[in-house]
């Protein structure tokens, strides 16, 4: 099955810093790669997806990378902002979802 | 709100008990999951219905786990005789048939004394 594996496990970045987390996958097949971010108490949330066909995407703050090669995919968040801090999960798809272990992202203010 | 909801929010039992927790998807939606999460853990895949139609269980499900989900609604999943390790968040998500975007639920965390 599908393995996705989920670097650092925590971050800590200033306020207004770059924040960038990276995950690689291992099954060629899998063809859609969504960032969840989770808050404490809360489920998790999409907050940017990408699909194999495409090599990135952005959304105002936050943008997603896909290296279908390398079967990598990262997530980049500029001019981070206090709310910005919680648990970012990768994810993978083939045929459903399979997470990777998650980033505590901490925004020093 | 027309999120996904799920009942309880939190449950305590003693070791050897019976859990049911429910999951309301969103209403238009046709496939429903079950992950479980732990702590420090990302979400771990159980279980997904389409419709009423289970299609995948994880090794994951003990035979001391079932799901259901009779009228393609709402789920449910039960965990019989608990076990402490069956500590965990219980997370319900849903989605439609393209199956991209899983909408999840708030979650149901038990507490196995």
């Amino acid at each position: 099955g599908e393995n996705v594996e989920q670097h650092p496990s925590t971050l800590s970045v200033q306020e207004g810093d770059s924040a960038v987390i990276k995950c690689t996958y291992s099954d060629s097949a899998s063809n859609y790669f969504p960032w969840y971010k989770q808050e404490l108490g809360k489920g998790p949330q999409l907050i940017i997806d990408i699909r194999s066909n495409v090599g990135e995407k952005k959304d105002q703050r936050i943008a997603v990378t896909l290296n279908k090669t390398a079967k990598h995919f990262s997530l980049h968040i500029t001019e981070t902002q206090p709310e910005d801090s919680a648990v970012y999960f990768c994810a993978a798809k083939v045929p459903r979802l399979t997470f990777g272990t998650g980033t505590r992202l901490t925004i020093i203010p | 709100d027309t999120g996904v909801s799920q009942d309880p929010r939190h449950k305590i039992t003693k070791r050897g008990q019976n859990v049911t927790f429910r999951c309301d998807p969103i209403s238009e939606h046709n496939r429903l999951y079950w992950y479980r999460q732990t702590l420090g853990q990302g979400p771990e895949f159980l279980t997904y219905f389409q419709n009423e139609a289970q299609l995948e269980k994880s090794r994951l499900l003990s035979d001391r786990f079932s799901a259901e989900r009779p009228k393609g609604s709402f789920s449910t999943l039960e965990i019989q005789r608990t076990e402490q390790g069956d500590s965990a968040m219980y997370l319900c998500a849903s989605s439609t048939l393209s199956g991209g975007e899983l909408f999840f639920g708030e979650g149901s965390r038990l507490t196995v004394l």
